[in-house]
């Protein structure tokens, strides 16, 4: 089983609103990601979590919270976002671990949001 | 900085007519170059791993190789279905992820 499962599918949301993302793999992969991408563009890593602690963020602004609460789910709360925070999030897990290589990241389907 | 640029841009063949895309890529620390395949409003599908220069990776109709500046992915008779993005990215020593712009292909039937 190589599934890493994201809900919802589909997000509309105010820009007062709090929402999250939800991101949740049985691989047992210790690595797990979260991208941005735009429409026609490659995804940009967002946040890197490793054995459950942030370990990469990449400059992201404050109003995007990622959270990591065990080594299966990847939260990502959203908070006063923007019209341009539109795009599909994609969340991605690999294996990590002592001694072993890291291996290819493997994609959920996404969420598409867009903020209104 | 890890670079990965990916050409062409856009491609259409006919069906049955082979081709190659072309990934090159600077990175600190190769630890992996991988090729995915992106269906419009999906997720990435993981397609191979390269680890070293002169590997080969193939399914199907698509053949994956590897030397120490540039990836190709060649697809041989390719079909309508195999229209989408093909996406390119390396891992470096620190695990970041890098992807190339990706190319668009669209097989005719």
């Amino acid at each position: 089983d190589t599934e890493v499962t994201q809900t919802p599918k589909h997000l509309v949301m105010g820009m007062t609103n709090k929402k999250s993302l939800k991101c949740e793999q049985h691989m047992g992969h210790r690595a797990m990601y979260w991208y941005k991408q735009k429409a026609k563009k490659p995804p940009e890593l967002m946040f890197v979590y490793s054995y459950e602690k942030l370990s990469i963020n990449e400059s992201v602004p404050s109003r995007f919270s990622p959270e990591c609460p065990n080594s299966s789910l990847l939260n990502l709360h959203l908070h006063a976002l923007q019209p341009e925070d539109s795009a599909l999030y994609l969340c991605a897990s690999s294996v990590r671990g002592e001694g072993v290589m890291n291996t290819e990241a493997f994609f959920g389907q996404g969420t598409r949001l867009t903020v209104v | 900085e890890d670079q990965v640029t990916q050409s062409p841009e856009a491609l259409r063949l006919q069906e049955g007519e082979s081709s190659s895309l072309n990934c090159s890529y600077t990175v600190s620390g190769l630890r992996g170059l991988f090729w995915y395949r992106q269906d419009p409003g999906k997720g990435p599908e993981f397609l191979f791993t390269l680890y070293s220069a002169g590997e080969e990776k193939e399914k199907e109709r698509l053949k994956a190789t590897l030397t120490k500046k540039e990836s190709f992915l060649h697809i041989t008779a390719p079909k309508p279905e195999d229209s989408a993005t093909y996406l390119c990215a390396v891992r470096n020593a620190g695990n970041m992820l890098t992807f190339g712009g990706g190319t668009r292909l669209m097989v005719k039937p």
